[in-house]
């Protein structure tokens, strides 16, 4: 299984939005409203900051939102925050019943 | 508040196995959760390596699949992973989690290298 196509990397400016996209395929984000994206700061473990597709866990900002259409889901951060920058990872279940993750996108807050 | 901790040595041997437990606290390892593994070389992205359901089924990358072995221990709530045949390719961060879509908790990982 080849992993979710990520940006490498994104940038903006405090309170601007950015997007970080993610295409699969139909045999995983195409096929699946099971699309979470993870946020991981250096040293420490990815933590779930959205699943099936649009939902935020509990403690969640409102600033992220999460959005899929067809192979591609995409990750809006609103109103950018220093504490924002990180990578951003996707993730998807599949047809095999596996998860696969993307390679990764560095946020970085100009 | 569910917690999970990873645990097993930090250094293996190529060709050895690998093997690592991961302790839950918070909850039974028997309530409907899936309990994997996620690693990460040093630098690198995430790579799902596995599930496992407390009544059995496992799910694993078919990259790994077989190398891989996954069991549940519900008598110390605990569940583990062993990787066989290691090569230095498989040096990473080793986190234990609970979820399959989404990985809703995660471990704090832990690094296992692979060097003689």
């Amino acid at each position: 299984q080849s992993p979710l196509t990520q940006p490498a990397s994104v940038s903006g400016s405090p309170g601007q939005s950015i997007t970080i996209s993610c295409t699969g395929t139909s045999s995983d984000v195409g096929l699946y409203n099971y699309v979470s994206w993870y946020q991981q700061h250096p040293g420490k473990a990815p933590k779930l900051i959205i699943y099936d597709v649009t939902n935020r866990p509990s403690g969640v900002s409102d600033r992220f939102s999460g959005s899929k259409s067809g192979n591609t889901a995409s990750l809006t951060i609103s109103g950018l925050q220093a504490e924002d920058e990180a990578v951003y990872y996707c993730s998807s279940y599949t047809s095999s019943s596996t998860v696969i993750f993307g390679g990764g996108t560095k946020l970085t807050v100009l | 508040q569910l917690q999970l901790q990873e645990s097993g040595p930090g250094l293996v041997k190529p060709s050895e196995t690998l093997s690592l437990t991961c302790t839950v606290t918070g909850d039974s390892i028997t309530s409907s959760y899936y309990w994997g593994w996620i690693r990460q070389p040093p630098g690198k992205g995430l790579e799902w390596i596995g599930c496992i359901y407390y009544g059995g089924s496992t799910y694993y990358n078919p990259s790994l699949k077989s190398r891989l072995t996954m069991s549940v221990d519900s008598s110390n709530n605990q569940f583990s992973l062993k990787l066989s045949s290691v090569t230095a390719a498989d040096t990473a961060v080793y986190y234990c989690a609970s979820g399959r879509a989404p990985i809703d908790y995660w471990g704090q990982g832990t690094l296992v290298t692979v060097s003689s």
